[in-house]
């Protein structure tokens, strides 16, 4: 089984609908982030959590917002989803205190697309 | 701030060609410097790191020098193969206060392998 999952896959929306992305793990990781993926401008940081009571914002979070729920789960919401949120995005998870900082796992990428 | 600038794809070659991509970067202080893959339809994986000076990351024949006088973390690889044909991605993590697990990314760079 996968240690980052995403749900859904894929989906397509309307504007100015709520969409909720959901990322669950079974790595036992503290941290985790989220990242939007655009042709030719690589991997965007929206928001990352270093545990349960730690959220912070990253480059892009305009337009998003994030719960943490448990250690294993980080979700994703546009409350107000416009077309040029149209992207692929990433979760990924990493352990400072086992691994180094540094190396993060990404999951496998939920495609939405926003009409 | 920090930042990561990689040569612009795609780049093609023929199997068993010499590959370089090239990354450089900019920080504050001393960061890990990374390679991320991305296969077609997935998500990210490490590739290799290196987190200091003069090391040499190195994974499935790809390595890359971590250079500070250039600022430079090249990847390379002797002889590609079909498999290789991804998208690659450098990223740097500076640790160092708020910015602690951080990944900078840069754009990627599409490799297209031809038998």
């Amino acid at each position: 089984d996968a240690d980052v999952t995403q749900t859904p896959r894929n989906r397509i929306t309307k504007t100015g609908k709520r969409i909720m992305l959901e990322c669950s793990q079974t790595k036992g990781h503290d941290r985790m982030y989220w990242y939007r993926q655009d042709p030719g401008l690589g991997l965007r940081l929206i928001y990352y959590s270093f545990d349960v009571k730690d959220i912070n914002k990253g480059e892009i979070s305009d337009g998003y917002s994030v719960s943490r729920q448990a250690q294993a789960k980080f979700s994703l919401s546009l409350e107000s989803a416009i077309p040029n949120q149209t992207a692929l995005y990433f979760c990924a998870t990493s352990d400072f205190t086992r691994e180094g900082a540094d190396t993060q796992y990404f999951g496998p990428g939920t495609r939405l697309t926003v009409l | 701030g920090n930042s990561v600038t990689q040569m612009e794809g795609p780049v093609t070659l023929s199997e068993e060609a010499f590959l370089t991509i090239n990354c450089t970067y900019t920080a504050t202080g001393y960061p890990s410097l990374f390679w991320y893959v991305q296969y077609p339809g997935e998500g990210l994986q490490l590739l290799l790191k290196a987190t200091k000076a003069d090391d040499k990351g190195s994974n499935k024949g790809f390595e890359a020098t971590y250079r500070k006088e250039t600022t430079s973390f090249h990847l390379e690889k002797g002889s590609v193969q079909v498999s290789d044909s991804a998208v690659y991605f450098c990223a740097l993590s500076y640790d160092r206060g708020s910015t602690l697990g951080r990944l900078y990314f840069g754009r990627g760079t599409q490799l297209t392998v031809w038998p």
